[in-house]
């Protein structure tokens, strides 16, 4: 089945620091979502983007399909954004909605 | 619009013991996935219900079964618990092509 990795597995910054996350998958994919999630365990969604460039405030988040990889900027830092970010892809041998995450990048944000 | 809800918020259980976690859909729509997650791991793929049928499952053994109702709700039902069975339990909930909405979890802890 299809691999997501992704990397840093852990990272610390400052409050204002930016900071970019990758994601790279082994084979071809219809959509991209990347979540955030929160220290109770919520999973937010961030950006569903199977390709191109959104952004939302502070994120922005790009997908480079044809090169199997897809990029998470947060500018900025805050607190708040402390937390593990997850990157997923459909599973293609399975119907509908599955995804296959990845490990997730934890990024702890200090003031 | 009401969101994905999850009850309950943390369970304690015995080895060999049966479990029952509760997802009630956001509105409008009409799939939903399980997902286990296991500490310090991205989230895996349990199953999916659609029209009160399962129409996908993941790399999980029988005694992981689940229902969905007539309102979109859904169970997830564990037989005969295992200690490695303790994980935080996440309902995602989505209709046709979009994306996943998860809630809050449950955590599952067998003792």
């Amino acid at each position: 089945g299809i691999q997501v990795e992704q990397s840093p597995p852990d990272l610390i910054l400052q409050e204002g620091a930016n900071s970019t996350l990758r994601c790279n998958f082994s084979d071809s994919v219809n959509n991209l979502q990347w979540f955030h999630q929160n220290p109770w365990g919520q999973l937010i969604n961030l950006f569903y983007i199977p390709s191109g460039t959104k952004q939302n405030g502070r994120l922005s988040a790009t997908t480079v399909a044809t090169e199997r990889y897809s990029l998470l900027y947060i500018s900025s830092s805050q607190t708040t954004d402390s937390g593990v970010y997850f990157c997923a892809v459909p599973d293609v041998n399975q119907a509908g909605t599955a995804l296959i995450f990845g490990k997730g990048t934890t990024l702890s944000v200090s003031s | 619009e009401t969101g994905v809800t999850q009850s309950p918020t943390h369970l304690i259980k015995t080895r060999g013991q049966q479990v029952t976690l509760r997802c009630s859909s956001q509105s409008g729509h009409n799939t939903v996935s399980w997902y286990q997650q296991a500490l310090g791991q991205g989230p895996q793929f349990i199953f999916q219900y659609y029209r009160e049928e399962e129409n996908g499952r993941g790399n999980f053994p029988p005694r992981f079964s689940g229902l969905q109702f007539p309102n979109y709700s859904s169970e997830l039902n564990v037989n005969a618990l295992e200690l490695d069975d303790s994980a935080l339990y996440l309902c995602a909930s989505s209709s046709y092509n979009s994306p996943l909405h998860f809630g809050n979890g449950t955590r599952l802890t067998v003792t």
